[in-house]
């Protein structure tokens, strides 16, 4: 009964890869978010996206790429991993209203050598 | 533009104790709303306490309450009674309520400790 989930939880991988992270939500919520955490715990949005639709897009390298095939669901897939790319993704969502928060999924720890 | 101060990057607290998490917040919105997460060590976001800028009250949720003073734009957290499991990093966060997305933008975060 997972409300927000997201696979994997850790990755590890070589630079100039490309590797995808998932992202389900089970709580019929209609906004998506990427939220990227750096090394000081800095957490910093990068896509939002509302009904399938992108809302918006950080300045975030194109190499990231978030695909929403459905609702509950916001993939990223990042093309030629860099070292800099090495951080924690979380994934989150909400229902529309002002005061509806923002639940998180568990974060992908990812890690490019 | 949304920022979030918080100007504490590390706090202790004796057991049962109180403690108060600075939080100011810049925003030229006149409708917003006001979060507390709390992140411990397994790495996960959990949500504390929502504080909107209409709010009439002070939101309480058991041991955290949030003193919101809005001339001053803070919106400090306070923890009653601290327990070890409080132990954690703190993020304020603000969204407003103009456009779709109504993202959350963080502040750096106060790495709480509880000392037995």
């Amino acid at each position: 009964d997972t409300a927000v989930s997201q696979t994997p939880k850790y990755l590890v991988t070589q630079m100039g890869n490309d590797k995808s992270i998932k992202c389900e939500q089970n709580l019929g919520h209609d906004t998506m978010y990427w939220y990227k955490q750096d090394s000081k715990k800095f957490l910093k949005i990068m896509f939002s996206y509302n009904n399938k639709e992108l809302i918006i897009n950080e300045t975030v390298p194109n190499r990231f790429s978030p695909k929403s095939p459905d609702k509950a669901h916001l993939n990223l897939h990042i093309n030629s991993l860099e070292l800099g790319d090495s951080a924690v993704y979380f994934c989150a969502s909400r229902l529309a209203g002002g005061q509806n928060e923002q639940f998180f999924g568990p974060g992908t720890r990812l890690t490019v050598l | 533009a949304q920022k979030i101060t918080q100007t504490q990057p590390g706090m202790f607290v004796q057991e049962k104790e109180a403690v108060t998490l600075d939080c100011t917040y810049d925003t030229s919105d006149p409708s917003y709303g006001l979060f507390w997460y709390k992140q411990p060590s397994s790495g996960e976001m959990i949500f504390l306490i929502y504080q909107g800028s209409y709010d009439q009250q002070n939101a309480t949720e058991g041991r955290y309450s949030l003193n919101f003073q809005k001339a001053r734009k803070s919106a400090n957290l306070v923890i009653s009674a601290s327990q070890l499991g409080d132990s954690a990093m703190y993020f304020c966060a603000m969204r407003s309520f103009r456009g779709s997305a109504r993202q959350l933008t963080f502040g750096s975060g106060t790495q709480l400790t509880v000392l037995p």
